[in-house]
């Protein structure tokens, strides 16, 4: 049974530092997202990429965050410097076209 | 722009009761996929169906069914039986052909009351 994997699955970190976040897709996939969930704003699609080359960043805010796509087995999310409003669940998918299977979520915290 | 409402932000049914989730969305475009997905306590996203624009048959798999209703700009979801395992927060989303950005709705949390 293939299933996205993230890493880490929990972080908390201090205000200023920078995080990143790790998806593993599943094997043949080729379009790769990256959602955040808050309470206050659902879900919301910071980037995704097709065959590792980014389609749609523009719900990342570009100033802090980026997206890379270095292999087809590995999405990364990068936040630096890290801010209290980051914190949230952010969610790594992958897809053939037109359906997405969304990994576990990583849970940042950042104080 | 798109949008997809789900206007039952909570239900509670007691165990073996049938429910059904409302969605209603908003589009412009003639081709698009409609989607469920459901979020259990522990946090994943959890890929229940995809619909196209063109097929409004009804699905069932199992306890669930899905009503595609074009007229209404309607995909709603039904649980038929509910069991506790149902308890979750389930969201609809939206996506255009060719381009795979889901739009969701702010999703109905479901209890299940044993």
């Amino acid at each position: 049974d293939a299933r996205v994997t993230q890493t880490p699955r929990h972080k908390v970190t201090e205000m200023g530092q920078e995080v990143t976040m790790r998806c593993q897709p599943i094997l043949g996939h080729n379009t790769v997202f990256w959602y955040r969930q808050t309470m206050m704003q659902g879900l919301e699609l910071l980037a995704y990429f097709r065959n590792r080359a980014p389609l749609d960043d523009s719900g990342m805010p570009k100033d802090r965050f980026s997206a890379e796509m270095p292999d087809a087995t590995l999405a990364t999310l990068k936040i630096q410097p890290s801010e209290p409003r980051d914190s949230a669940v952010y969610f790594c998918a992958s897809g053939p076209p037109e359906t997405q299977y969304f990994g576990p979520g990583t849970r940042l915290l950042v104080l | 722009a798109q949008k997809v409402t789900q206007a039952q932000t909570e239900i509670s049914v007691v165990e073996k009761e049938d429910v059904t989730l409302d969605c209603v969305y908003e589009t412009r475009d003639t081709t698009y996929y409609l989607f469920w997905y459901k979020q259990p306590p522990s946090g994943e996203l959890v890929f229940l169906i995809r619909r196209n624009s063109f097929d409004e048959q009804n699905e069932i798999s199992g306890r669930y069914s899905w009503n595609f209703q074009k007229s209404t700009s309607s995909f709603n979801f039904t649980i038929t039986a509910s069991q506790v395992v149902d308890s979750a927060v389930y969201f609809c989303a939206l996506s255009y052909f060719g381009n795979e950005k889901l739009t969701f709705g702010t999703g109905t949390r479901l209890t299940i009351i044993p």
